[in-house]
């Protein structure tokens, strides 16, 4: 069994706050994490990414923390702005083959 | 524009009818992909292809078929399209190698309903 389970459907944050958006996985074989940015009417784009030889990867206000033993990622975005409204979706390919698993996505609403 | 394209945005059909969905990527990459969002569903995966006339089925691929004669064309079609069927189809592509080697393109997708 092979997923990627994103178990908070919403989330709202205050502006300048931290966001913490959470994905869970069940293969242990994964090597590799994406998190996707989508907004409405657009189709989702890349934000950050991390390997499993990391436990951590950070890109200005957004890191992407992995803990293995925990098959547990997270994406924290600090301070959250009004732009960062949007559906997030973590994602990993399925080693040695091409195709992706998605989660169901967290919608995250950073309030002005 | 460079870049990844779908036609049309917004589709409306009915039951029965056959449907095809539009992809058109510029920047000749190997990989491209549809999925469908769904509410409570995420992403999922349709089909696939690795190059041109090289196609696999993904996860939901039921009802659908591809063809892919041309590296930058990935066209889906419902063969005969159900109320199920009803959704937000995304086109994708990716590379092979570079830094982000993982990561895909989406097209701004395509609303398809089924009446």
């Amino acid at each position: 069994d092979q997923q990627v389970k994103q178990n908070s459907p919403s989330l709202s944050v205050q502006e300048g706050r931290i966001s913490i958006l959470n994905c869970d996985y069940t293969n242990s074989m994964f090597d590799y994490f994406l998190w996707y940015k989508k907004y409405p009417a657009e189709g989702p784009t890349f934000l950050i990414s991390i390997s499993s030889i990391k436990d951590k990867n950070e890109d200005g206000r957004f890191t992407v923390f992995l803990n293995k033993s925990a098959k547990h990622l997270s994406l924290h975005i600090v301070p959250s702005q009004p732009g960062d409204s949007a559906v997030y979706f973590c994602a990993a390919p399925i080693s040695g083959t091409y195709k992706y698993i998605f989660g169901t996505g967290t919608r995250l609403k950073v309030l002005a | 524009d460079a870049g990844i394209t779908q036609s049309p945005r917004y589709k409306i059909t009915e039951t029965g009818r056959q449907v095809t969905l539009m992809c058109h990527q510029t920047w000749s990459h190997s990989y491209m992909f549809w999925y469908r969002q769904d509410l409570g569903h995420g992403l999922r995966l349709i089909y696939y292809s690795a190059a041109a006339d090289i196609t696999d089925k993904g996860e939901v691929s039921d009802g659908y078929v591809v063809s892919r004669s041309k590296t930058e064309n990935f066209p889906l079609t419902l063969e005969s399209a159900t109320r199920s069927q009803t959704s937000v189809y995304f086109c994708a592509s990716k590379i092979v190698g570079g830094s982000n080697y993982n990561e895909q393109f989406f097209g701004p997708g395509t609303r398809l309903t089924v009446l």
